[in-house]
């Protein structure tokens, strides 16, 4: 069963780049779409934006202007940078796995950011 | 983009009962559409895709209905382990996005 990993530090001052790095394993990272998601604390779901191999990506309008995602498919991992950040983008930080046209299926425990100076 | 909304915001059911949420969608969504529960300090974790059918491990407590704008999770018999927040989402056309939740509490 393919298990997914979130690192990266916890603590982003304001206006820097937030960059976390999903570590998939047990499990190609080539067959399936992978996306972030982020919740802030007590609130509600929000969709960031998704990578399929080969680099195709895909963001969210809301945050198009600020986000990337990549991956590395050497070390079966893809990652997020976030920048300018604010405190409205502290949260808790999930990668997740799903196929197009689908639901997100397997997802990281989540990496809380806070963002403060 | 397609707004989700969730009701109620919190449901609260005594265990060994039926507990009934709803999820509407702004726009037409097909049946693409999922429910999520989460714990806290949890990730969520799928219950329900396409509407209707559970994911792999899901028990047949859970069951989902619904196409086009109403849906509906319902959770036949409350066990304890089931008291959780609830999300629906749909991944018709993007963004995806998804509901602010249903909080399932004991009664």
């Amino acid at each position: 069963q393919v298990q997914l990993q979130e690192s990266g530090p916890g603590l982003v001052k304001p206006s820097e780049t937030l960059s976390l790095t999903c570590s998939v394993s047990s499990g190609s990272i080539s067959s399936y779409y992978w996306s972030w998601i982020r919740q802030p604390q007590g609130k509600g779901l929000e969709w960031i934006g998704y990578i399929f191999y080969g680099g195709n990506t895909n963001y969210n309008p809301s945050l198009k202007s600020r986000i990337s995602i990549s991956m590395d498919t050497s070390k079966n991992q893809f990652s997020l940078a976030l920048n300018s950040v604010t405190a409205a983008d502290t949260a808790v930080y999930y990668c997740a796995r799903f196929l197009l046209g689908d639901a997100f299926d397997s997802w990281g425990q989540g990496a809380p950011v806070t963002v403060s100076s | 983009e397609i707004v989700m909304t969730q009701s109620p915001a919190t449901l609260s059911v005594s265990p060994g009962e039926r507990a009934t949420l709803s999820c509407r969608a702004s726009q037409g969504v097909s049946s693409h559409l999922a429910w999520y529960q989460q714990k806290p300090g949890q990730a969520p974790r799928l219950l329900i895709y396409g509407a209707s059918t559970r994911a792999n491990g899901i028990p047949a407590r859970f069951s989902g209905r619904g196409s086009g704008t109403e849906f509906t999770l319902t959770i036949s018999s409350l066990q304890s382990e089931d008291f959780a927040v609830y999300y629906c989402q749909h991944y018709d056309r993007w963004p995806y996005t998804f509901g602010l939740g249903t909080k399932l509490e004991i009664k």
